[in-house]
């Protein structure tokens, strides 16, 4: 079975600071994908990054960078230069090669706070 | 349309009512996904389709769930006789082909409530 694990119920960064938001995960399958989804109050997942089990190099995508150390089995979102409209809710997923199913599996969520 | 929709966005039913939840995938999408996310939890999977066909609906809680796509565009989930702890944000994504490193896109939700 897949498991994600976020231990950071809450954080709290200052505005233009770097703050990371930490993802454990665990699978027995050698071919995986992990996903950063923002969800702001309004409801809506916004996809942000994404990193392939073999992929030589961590992601980036603007001021999301995806810190993956694939022998600790984690997948630390860096989000630099915070703003204000950074303030949400964070899900680290996963999503594993199977025949026939794609969902993706994710953790409880770390709700960021940028403070001005 | 630019991204997936849902309808309606609000839902409150007496226990024991049916609902229906609409989901308009991205126009092209092939694989359709539902999960549904419980207060201060992370969505959880409910079924999956690739164009018209259900190919995986182990996270159906009950069998009060039932999610069909006729058409292999628009979605419905619909749970019979609601209970209270049905109550909660039903999410809707899509996918262009359903590859393992594909970005789903979801939809706003709809947020059901049962009294």
């Amino acid at each position: 079975a897949q498991k994600i694990t976020q231990t950071q119920p809450g954080m709290f960064v200052q505005e233009k600071e770097a703050v990371t938001l930490d993802c454990t995960y665990d699978t027995s399958d050698p071919s995986y994908g992990l996903f950063w989804y923002k969800q702001p109050s309004s409801g809506e997942m916004i996809f942000l990054i994404y990193q392939g089990s073999y992929d030589q190099q961590n992601a980036t995508e603007g001021r999301y960078s995806l810190n993956f150390q694939k022998a600790r089995k984690s997948a630390n979102l860096v989000i630099s230069a915070s703003q204000l409209g950074d303030s949400a809710m964070y899900f680290c997923a996963m999503r594993v090669s199977g025949a026939g199913s794609y969902q993706l599996t994710f953790g409880k969520g770390t709700k960021l706070s940028v403070i001005p | 349309g630019a991204g997936v929709s849902q309808s309606p966005r609000y839902k409150v039913a007496k226990r024991g009512q049916d609902v229906a939840l609409r989901c308009d995938p991205i126009s092209g999408h092939v694989s359709l996904f539902w999960y549904q996310q419980a207060l201060g939890q992370g969505p959880e999977f409910l079924t999956y389709f690739q164009n018209e066909a259900q190919l995986d609906k182990s996270g159906l809680p009950s069998d009060r769930f039932f999610a069909e796509r006729p058409e292999g565009s628009v979605s419905t989930l619909k749970i019979q006789r609601t209970q209270k702890e049905d109550s909660a944000v039903y999410l809707c994504a899509s996918s262009l082909s359903g590859g393992r490193g594909e970005t789903q896109y979801f939809g706003p939700g709809t947020r059901l409530l049962v009294l």
